[in-house]
């Protein structure tokens, strides 16, 4: 069964970056697509970008282009998420997800979510 | 404004069938053919109720149910059970850019 166990929760300032991590254990790490979703308190969910980490090559949301940078280490089956000049709209819930294993069209595998907090 | 519309609440009483609609409102949602659901009680990550417009993962009830005509999805929840109170999601999967667009959400409230 595919698990994916993210990084601890931030608090961070205004105009800083902040970086979360992804830990893939259960199943083949390089084939299948990561995406980052984050969800704001009290709003919906906010598909932000993704990658396949066989390819290395990421896409991202228009929303988010230049701010956000995702990529996928895959010696140690882990994604990563930075996001830089935060200001304190970006205080949410961030999740990595994954497609299944044989369902490569829609997010079946969810990391806990990681809380980041913008605020001065 | 999310490129996939969804009504913000829907309610229904234990035993109904209630219908969610998600509504494609940009053509910058691919081809519309690859809508998946999810269910989000509070607190917790989504869960994947629906894929590929009709296909239900294992393990999920059969109550739920899914369809699609012109550009509206719909998720069917029959024989409601309180615990299918929660927050809904359809997403579109863009298959040319390998990226997802999530509609706005809807709650649902069993009375």
């Amino acid at each position: 069964q595919v698990q994916l166990v993210q990084s601890g929760a931030e608090v961070k300032k205004p105009g800083s970056s902040v970086t979360v991590s992804c830990e893939a254990s259960g199943g083949t790490f390089t084939n299948y697509a990561i995406s980052w979703v984050r969800q704001a308190p009290g709003q919906g969910l906010e598909w932000m970008g993704g990658i396949i980490p066989i390819f290395r090559t990421p896409s991202y949301a228009q929303k988010f282009e230049g701010r956000v940078t995702i990529a996928a280490d895959e010696s140690t089956n882990t994604a990563y998420m930075e996001l830089s000049s935060l200001r304190s709209e970006d205080t949410a819930v961030y999740y990595c997800a994954r497609v299944g294993g044989v369902v490569l069209t829609a997010i079946e595998y969810w990391g806990q979510g990681t809380l980041v907090t913008v605020s001065s | 404004q999310s490129a996939l519309t969804q009504p913000a609440s829907v309610s229904g009483s234990p035993g109904q069938s209630i219908t969610i609609s998600c509504t494609e409102t940009s053509s910058d949602v691919g081809d519309y053919n690859f809508v998946s659901w999810y269910q989000q009680r509070p607190g917790k990550a989504p869960k994947l109720m629906i894929y590929d417009v009709s296909n239900r993962p294992s393990g999920v009830s059969n109550r739920f149910s899914g369809s699609k005509s012109g550009n509206t999805a719909s998720l069917t929840i029959s024989g409601l059970q309180a615990e299918d109170e929660a927050d809904y999601y359809c997403a579109s999967y863009i298959r040319s850019r390998t990226s997802w667009v999530f509609g706005g959400g809807t709650r649902l409230t069993v009375l």
